[in-house]
């Protein structure tokens, strides 16, 4: 099966920062990558598919890239309301996999 | 509006089964399939397998084939997941997205906590 590796596991920056989440499949997904969002104890959120997708209703603050079979999750500016774990899923074919998370915080 | 609607919390002992459901609304229910996916406290998320509500074809995770069983009753527009032989480490919220066969999850049910305990 193909893993899916996230780093860092957590990070803690300011509001403003620019933010940077990386997502490393261990075999291609060519684009079939999504990221979700979620907040303490809420349900996860889907922000961006095929890799760079803005899902609807998502702040353009918000921003997916990829290169072979890394991925990058950004922030552009960092805001209170995305403290949050942030996943990463392939789906181009089962097991769906999602990576481990990363947990962002305010500095 | 799309809406999935799950069950409520269950408490279960170990070695019973516990059967989560999911009602949507809001889409056509058999143009979809719904997943399930399933968070232990503290953790991440994990990807349990999926269902077409067209036909019925199911895709489990490895690590749990032989205990779970997914269906769909296209009456009522209603997904189901049933977990047998149920362990401590099976503690867990257990949540259902709308899902294509090979897509991503836009639309999430509320959670369903379900606590395995003695």
């Amino acid at each position: 099966d193909i893993q899916m590796t996230q780093s860092p596991s957590s990070l803690s920056a300011s509001v403003g920062d620019r933010v940077t989440i990386t997502c490393r499949a261990s075999l291609g997904v060519r684009n079939y990558l999504a990221w979700y969002q979620q907040r303490p104890g809420k349900v996860p959120k889907l922000l961006i598919y095929a890799a760079s997708t803005l899902h609807s209703g998502v702040p353009s603050r918000f921003s997916g890239s990829s290169s072979g079979t890394d991925f990058t999750l950004t922030i552009s500016s960092l805001q209170p309301e995305d403290v949050a774990t942030y996943y990463c899923q392939k789906y181009d074919d089962a097991p769906l996999t999602f990576g481990g998370g990363t947990k962002v915080e305010i500095k | 509006q799309v809406q999935l609607v799950q069950s409520g919390a269950e408490v279960k002992k170990p070695g019973a089964s516990v059967k989560v459901s999911c009602k949507a609304s809001g889409y056509t229910f058999t143009s979809y399939g719904i997943s399930w996916v399933r968070q232990a406290p503290g953790q991440g998320l994990e990807w349990m397998g999926w269902i077409s509500a067209y036909n019925g074809n199911t895709n489990y995770a490895q690590k749990l084939q032989g205990r779970v069983t997914m269906t769909t009753d296209t009456s009522t527009s209603t997904a189901y997941m049933e977990l047998r032989s149920l362990r401590s480490d099976d503690t867990a919220v257990y949540y259902c997205a709308k899902a294509g066969s090979v897509s991503w999850y836009d639309y999430w049910g509320q959670g369903t906590l379900v606590t395995v305990s003695s």
